[in-house]
C-alpha cells in the first residue's frame, strides 16, 4: 500500500491479557520506529530497526513489551500481562533512511480495563 | 525532563490572520527540527522541518524559524485556514548518532475561528 498500515486500530484488553499490535511500513523503507502516544501526550520513542535489526530498544518502559521484525518488513510490538498505564496510542512510522522523513501510520488505540 | 516544550496547549486563531506556534528545546545536541500536524484519529503527518545550519524554513504558507541561541523553534501560518485546524507537534532529533528517533513536544491543538 501506498502508507503504513496499523492494525488493529482498536484494541480493548482485560488487565494481564497479552496483546500483539502490527504495522506493516511502505515497502522497501529500511527503518522503523515504534511510539507510544499517552492522552495529552506527544509520542514518545519505543523502539527502532533497521532491516531486521533491532538497533535501539531504550524506550520500552518494561520487559513486558517485546517488538520485533523478523524479515525486515513487518513489525510485531508485543504486550504481556497488559496493566493500565499501558493504555495509549500506538504508532509506527517508516523510512527510508534513519533519520528525518518518517511516515506514521494511524496508530493502534489500547485500552486495558 | 522534557527536553521539547510546547507551552501553549492550544490556541485560537482568527481565519485569514497569521498563527504562530512556539516551542523550545533543552538539549544542545538537537540539529533538526521538524512540525506535524495530526487531525484525530489519524497519524501525525509531516509539514515542515528545519536543519541547525539554518534560521528559516519556507514552504507556501508555513515558514519554520529557529533561533539557536534562545534554543527556540516556532511555525508561521499565514494566512490561517479552517482546514488547519488540529494539533501541531514540534519535534527534534540528532543527525549524527546519538539518540534515535523523534523527540516530541505534548503539541499545541490550534483551532483555526471562521
Amino acid at each position: 500500500g501506498a502508507g503504513v498500515s496499523q492494525s488493529p486500530r482498536y484494541k480493548v484488553a482485560k488487565r494481564g491479557q497479552d496483546v500483539a499490535l502490527r504495522c506493516d511500513p511502505i515497502s522497501g523503507h529500511v527503518s522503523l520506529f515504534w511510539y507510544q502516544q499517552a492522552l495529552g501526550q506527544g509520542p514518545e520513542f519505543l523502539t527502532y530497526f533497521q532491516n531486521e535489526a533491532q538497533l535501539d530498544k531504550s524506550g520500552l518502559p518494561s520487559d513486558r513489551f517485546f517488538a520485533e521484525r523478523p524479515e525486515g518488513s513487518v513489525s510485531t510490538l508485543k504486550i504481556q500481562r497488559t496493566q493500565q498505564e499501558d493504555s495509549a496510542v500506538y504508532l509506527c512510522a517508516s523510512s527510508t533512511s534513519g533519520k528525518g522523513g518518517y511516515t506514521f501510520g494511524s496508530g493502534t488505540r489500547l485500552t486495558v480495563v | 525532563d522534557q527536553q521539547v516544550k510546547q507551552n501553549s496547549p492550544s490556541l485560537s486563531v482568527q481565519e485569514g490572520r497569521i498563527s504562530i506556534l512556539n516551542c523550545d528545546y533543552t538539549n544542545s545536541m538537537f540539529d533538526y527540527f521538524l512540525w506535524y500536524k495530526k487531525y484525530p484519529a489519524e497519524g501525525p503527518t509531516f509539514l515542515i522541518s528545519i536543519s541547525s545550519i539554518k534560521d528559516k524554513n519556507e514552504d507556501g504558507r508555513f515558514t519554520v524559524f529557529l533561533n539557536k541561541s534562545a534554543k527556540h523553534l516556532s511555525l508561521h501560518i499565514v494566512p490561517s485556514q479552517p482546514g488547519d485546524s488540529a494539533v501541531y507537534f514540534c519535534a527534534a532529533e540528532q543527525s549524527g548518532g546519538g539518540a534515535d528517533g523523534l523527540t516530541f513536544g505534548k503539541g499545541t491543538h490550534l483551532i483555526i475561528q471562521p
